[in-house]
């Protein structure tokens, strides 16, 4: 989706090194995640954010960090690259529906490979 | 853990319907139904949602059985770009503390010319 979008798309590292991811999204939407896919997998829940002064840990935290820089504006960093950290990220938003409903919209998605 | 259960994968010709179903024998009373699909390694996309009742939208037709222990997802008229991997999910309304998607390994969908 347009209205999502990743930076880097593909990245290389090497272990041991820092490294940022960052999403945008001009939805205008309040909420926001990070997921991790690994191959023939479901997506996993690293860090969401429901506001700008709002951060939880989801399903996988450890070994990553969050910023919610603005209400557009969502990072997620790896401190210290480890090789298992090689898969797909995604970075989604949501809007709130009525009747309790709430529909996330991907980002296309950051390749990342841990040398 | 995932609460549903589907398919790895499944088959269909293209320009028939393509039918995929989907176990949630212990979906409670306010968890909806939830399809997405992910093209190619692609940013999972929405597809439609429901309760109970049956719904259609621009893309597809959720039918959920009257006791919600299950569902079925169709595509009326399946094309080659249709060819994804299919989630289906259950959670609860916003509001719940529990709100997270929980993602299984869904079904690969190939639709054949």
């Amino acid at each position: 989706d347009a209205d999502v979008t990743q930076t880097p798309r593909n990245r290389i590292t090497k272990t041991g090194k820092r490294i940022m991811l960052e999403c945008s999204q001009t939805k205008g939407h309040d909420r926001m995640y990070w997921y991790r896919q690994d191959p023939g997998l479901g997506l996993r829940l690293i860090y969401y954010s429901f506001d700008v002064k709002d951060i939880n840990k989801g399903e996988i935290s450890d070994g990553y960090s969050v910023s919610r820089q603005a209400q557009a504006k969502f990072s997620l960093s790896l401190e210290s690259a480890i090789p298992n950290q090689t898969a797909l990220y995604f970075c989604a938003t949501s809007d709130l529906g009525g009747a309790g409903v709430e529909t996330q919209y991907f980002g296309p998605g950051t390749r990342l490979l841990v040398l | 853990d995932a609460k549903t259960t589907q398919p790895p994968s499944m088959d269909c010709a293209e320009g028939r319907a393509a039918n995929l179903p989907c176990n949630h024998s212990t979906i409670s009373g306010n968890e909806y139904v939830y399809w997405y699909r992910q093209i190619h390694s692609q940013g999972p996309q929405y597809i439609i949602h429901g309760l109970k009742n049956n719904e259609t939208n621009e893309m597809a037709s959720l039918i959920i059985t009257e006791d919600r222990k299950s569902s079925t997802l169709i595509l009326p008229h399946a094309t080659l770009r249709d060819t994804a991997v299919y989630y289906c999910i259950v959670r609860p309304p916003r509001g719940d503390s529990n709100y997270q998607l929980i993602w299984g390994a869904g079904t690969k969908l190939i639709i054949k010319p």
